[in-house]
């Protein structure tokens, strides 16, 4: 049993460069999440998508776009990379209405 | 604004040595505190929910509590495998199932 798997687990990007980190969920959870976690400042929720069809934006969005392609994907991209947005991302699922969220491994990003 | 705070940032025990971690909270309507696990290059780990106070939660050397203002994760006789990085969270009222996490305390046990 998979759970929660993101890709890439590792990238390094130049700034402007874009990407798209992927995430896929096999626990038939409608909710699905992303995070970024930065040293002193904890998870801060990016985008999520409490069910499928639907995306809203969390604590800190700008710089980024998501994609709920359909009830086991759940994309983030990144359209012109800063270095500010140089972190750990990640993605997470639950049934919804419970706060049990099951995270992935964590993808690292570096942007130059 | 809703706001949690976790304390104290990193704590070092021996083992054996029990202690407690704090979160503490301001929100406009609590609906479940949360405490998970997160061991170094790996996501965080669901342990407890707690949705109201004077209510308590075990699992192994671990219990949560929970009051009006604050959650204590009481760690009990602590083995070296206990050490990682613990956060706390909160579901809001209002809002749709998404959490606001603390920065987290950081546990090592030595042997």
């Amino acid at each position: 049993n998979a759970g929660v798997t993101q890709t890439p687990k590792f990238q390094v990007l130049k700034t402007g460069q874009s990407m798209t980190l992927q995430c896929a969920q096999d626990m038939n959870h409608n909710s699905m999440y992303w995070y970024r976690q930065d040293p002193g400042m904890g998870l801060r929720l990016i985008y999520y998508s409490a069910s499928e069809g639907t995306t809203d934006k969390g604590e800190v969005p700008n710089g980024y776009n998501v994609s709920r392609l359909n009830k086991r994907e759940f994309s983030l991209r990144l359209e012109s990379a800063a270095p500010s947005q140089t972190s750990v991302y990640f993605c997470a699922s639950t049934i919804s209405g419970t706060g049990e969220l099951f995270f992935g491994e964590g993808s690292r990003l570096t942007v130059l | 604004e809703d706001q949690v705070t976790q304390s104290p940032e990193a704590l070092r025990l021996q083992e054996g040595e029990s202690s407690s971690l704090n979160c503490s909270y301001t929100v406009s309507g609590l609906r479940g505190l949360f405490w998970y696990r997160q061991d170094p290059g790996k996501g965080p780990e669901f342990l407890f929910t707690l949705y109201s106070a004077g209510e308590e939660k075990e699992k192994e050397r671990l219990k949560a509590t929970l009051t009006k203002k604050e959650s204590f994760l009481h760690i009990t006789a602590p083995k070296p495998e206990d050490s990682a990085t613990y956060l706390c969270a909160v579901r809001v009222s209002g809002n749709t199932g998404k959490l606001i996490f603390g920065q987290g305390t950081t546990l090592q046990v030595k042997p």
